[in-house]
């Protein structure tokens, strides 16, 4: 069965960087693109970043834009989320999910997740 | 970027049916998928691709669309179904995605 799991989080000072990796098996998990989406305490979904199946093509939110970067080792089956600069709006649940899309349709969606890593940004 | 507007909350009797509304210009030329998320879990996927289930999903949900905007139906609505509720779809540029602001569902 498919699997994400999420390491990595934890408590960070403010200004220093974090990776965070996600885990995948139970599918070819060089075959998909894969997304980060972050959820403030008490607050909604926030989508972060997508990386294409090869890693060829990267896009992210607005919001993080230059501060995140992510990537992917399919060799490992793992993804990663680099976050830089940290500040405390940064304090969420982390999530990565797999993207399954339908291209001839233009249908994509987010069909599995994980169970996310909390991250903490505080002095 | 783009926006999808969501109501924040709504209530509906035990077997009764509720409708969850998604606004937002990016669903004109895009697709909606909608997420299920109770407290302390990950989101679970309802409907994706405006008006399919997966499956698992119960067939009391559906959804729809018309302009702008997207729809979540619950018909018939379980104490189980009590949740918040989330639409997606990528933003006006394409590339990038956007989540609406949520809809917390209360089941009388």
């Amino acid at each position: 069965q498919v699997q994400l799991v999420e390491s990595g989080g934890g408590v960070v000072q403010p200004g220093r960087s974090l990776r965070l990796s996600c885990a995948a098996s139970g599918f070819t998990f060089s075959t998909y693109a894969m997304h980060w989406v972050r959820q403030a305490p008490g607050k909604g979904l926030e989508w972060l970043a997508i990386i294409s199946y090869d890693g060829s093509n990267k896009y992210f939110a607005d919001s993080v834009k230059g501060r995140i970067t992510i990537s992917r080792d399919n060799s490992k089956n793992a993804l990663y989320l680099q976050m830089n600069s940290l500040r405390a709006e940064d304090t969420a649940v982390y999530y990565c999910a797999r993207d399954q899309s339908w291209l001839a349709l233009g249908i994509d969606y987010f069909d599995y997740w994980g169970q996310g890593t909390l991250v903490t940004v505080s002095s | 970027s783009s926006e999808l507007t969501q109501d924040p909350a709504v209530s509906v009797a035990l077997g009764h049916t509720v409708r969850i509304t998604c606004q937002g210009d990016s669903l004109r030329g895009y697709y909606a998928s909608w997420y299920q998320q109770k407290p302390g879990q990950a989101p679970v996927l309802v409907i994706y691709g405006n008006n399919n289930r997966p499956s698992g999903i119960p067939d009391r949900f559906s959804g729809s669309t018309s302009g702008s905007t997207a729809s979540l139906s619950i018909t018939g609505a379980q104490a189980e179904d009590e949740a918040d509720y989330y639409c997606n779809s990528r933003d006006n540029s394409g590339n990038l995605y956007v989540f609406g602001t949520g809809t917390k569902v209360t089941v009388l």
